[in-house]
């Protein structure tokens, strides 16, 4: 089965600090797919990112970057000089190849104050 | 959120009406799906579709009906509401041309008291 672990609820920062949003995961399959949303207080999923499992190439999109490793089944992701806008549920989710079922951790809210 | 588009974005029932939450999508994705968001829990798959008159269950599939009669449209049915259906709906779809990613519609929001 499949699982995906976000075990950070909650973390507040002042705007400009750096954040590290951590996921783990479980999955018997050797090709699967990882996935970033990012949910504003608006409540609609923004796709942030996919990763192969083939991949382990490490991301950046401005102040956005990912770190997908393997040996220790984390994709964690980073914000630099966080913004107020920043504030949102961040969800990480996993598929095999077949994308018919995306699994989702319980999603980790990031409060950004200025 | 391009193209999925779901409606209602707000519904309170009473327990034991019927309802449905409609969902469309203008992209021809052969993938549809339905999920809820509960707090603490994430978001859990009801029900999906890879393609016009294909459906399967997803991780959460009681109370719930679909049906996919054609591309666009997977709507979602709850044939005797229950207070336990008080969630978040999410519709998405995706499709091999758009990299299989999966786009998510803006979501319905459904009360039952």
């Amino acid at each position: 089965a499949q699982k995906v672990t976000q075990a950070q609820t909650e973390i507040s920062v002042v705007e400009k600090e750096d954040v590290t949003l951590d996921c783990v995961y479980e999955t018997r399959d050797t090709t699967y797919y990882l996935f970033w949303y990012k949910q504003p207080p608006s409540g609609e999923l923004v796709f942030l990112i996919r990763r192969n499992s083939f991949d382990e190439q490490n991301e950046i999109s401005g102040r956005y970057s990912w770190n997908f490793q393997k040996s220790t089944s984390s994709f964690n992701f980073t914000i630099t000089a966080s913004q107020v806008v920043d504030s949102a549920v961040y969800f990480c989710a996993l598929t095999n190849t077949g994308f018919q079922k995306l699994v989702f951790g319980t999603g980790t809210r990031l409060l950004v104050s200025p | 959120n391009a193209g999925v588009t779901q409606t209602p974005k707000f519904q309170v029932l009473k327990t034991g009406q019927s309802m449905t939450l409609q969902c469309a999508q203008d992209m021809n994705h052969e993938y549809m799906s339905w999920y809820r968001q509960d707090p603490g829990m994430g978001l859990r798959l009801i029900h999906y579709s890879v393609g016009a008159g294909i459906t399967d269950q997803g991780e959460v599939p009681n109370g719930y009906n679909v049906s996919r009669s054609t591309t666009e449209d997977f709507p979602l049915r709850l044939l005797s509401a229950a207070p336990s259906q008080t969630s978040v709906y999410f519709c998405a779809s995706k499709s091999p041309s758009s990299g299989n990613t999966i786009y998510f519609g803006e979501g319905s929001w459904l009360t039952v008291v």
